[in-house]
């Protein structure tokens, strides 16, 4: 079974549109994120989420909005895609926020590509 | 401000080689270290963390690395590589709320 599970694996777009990337764990685990990777390979935490509690990196456009249904569902939307939006989106997740000691999980990541 | 910096975008050895992956850290407070391995389309796989138990971390695929704090450094060795080590591996630092922070990553190539 897998971990941390994302869908889709790929995403192509037109600019302007909106879509969303699903992320689900079945780890039981209290927290989850989303990083961004560019496409030089470099990653980039842009929200963590954690018992109802959004934590939300400032460079972070507004255009992306994580929502929760539940403690296993964390999914990204995105409005009004821009180019530089194109990277490959990890969702990942941990026990807790334990003074930083946890593992992350991560997904297989998706790749977005806007056009 | 806690951050990495990965020396060296690209390593390539010889298929039974000592593979050295270095990082050096910055953080205000004790750090905890992780090294992550990227395979080809894939997510990202732990390879081992330091949260200040032992110097010496040893990890998963005979990797290890070794914390030392009058360096700032965390570099990641094994004794040997092998041609299934070819990846990316990303060294990283916990910051606040658990978020990791990366450096820019080491392409490791394995020549047979």
């Amino acid at each position: 079974d897998t971990a941390v599970s994302q869908t889709p694996k790929y995403l192509v777009t037109q600019m302007g549109n909106d879509k969303s990337i699903k992320c689900e764990q079945n780890l039981g685990h209290d927290t989850m994120y989303w990083y961004k990777q560019d496409s030089k390979k470099f990653l980039k935490i842009m929200f963590s989420y954690n018992n109802k509690e959004l934590i939300i990196n400032e460079t972070v456009p507004n255009r992306f909005s994580p929502k929760s249904p539940d403690k296993a569902h964390l999914n990204l939307h995105i409005n009004s895609l821009e180019l530089g939006d194109s990277a490959v989106y990890f969702c990942a997740s941990s026990q807790g926020a334990s003074g930083g000691v946890d593992t992350q999980y991560f997904g297989p990541g998706t790749r977005l590509t806007v056009l | 401000a806690q951050s990495v910096t990965q020396l060296g975008s690209h390593v390539s050895v010889s298929e039974g080689a000592l593979v050295l992956l270095r990082c050096n850290y910055s953080s205000s407070v004790p750090p905890y270290l992780f090294w992550y391995v990227q395979y080809p389309n894939q997510g990202l796989q732990l390879l081992l963390k330091y949260t200040s138990a032992a110097t010496l971390v040893k990890g998963i695929n005979g990797f290890e690395a070794e914390f030392k704090k009058s360096e700032t450094s965390f570099h990641l060795t094994k004794p040997s590589a092998h041609m299934s080590d070819a990846a990316e591996y990303f060294c990283a630092v916990s910051g606040w709320a658990n978020n990791l922070f990366f450096g820019t990553g080491t392409r490791l190539t394995v020549i047979p």
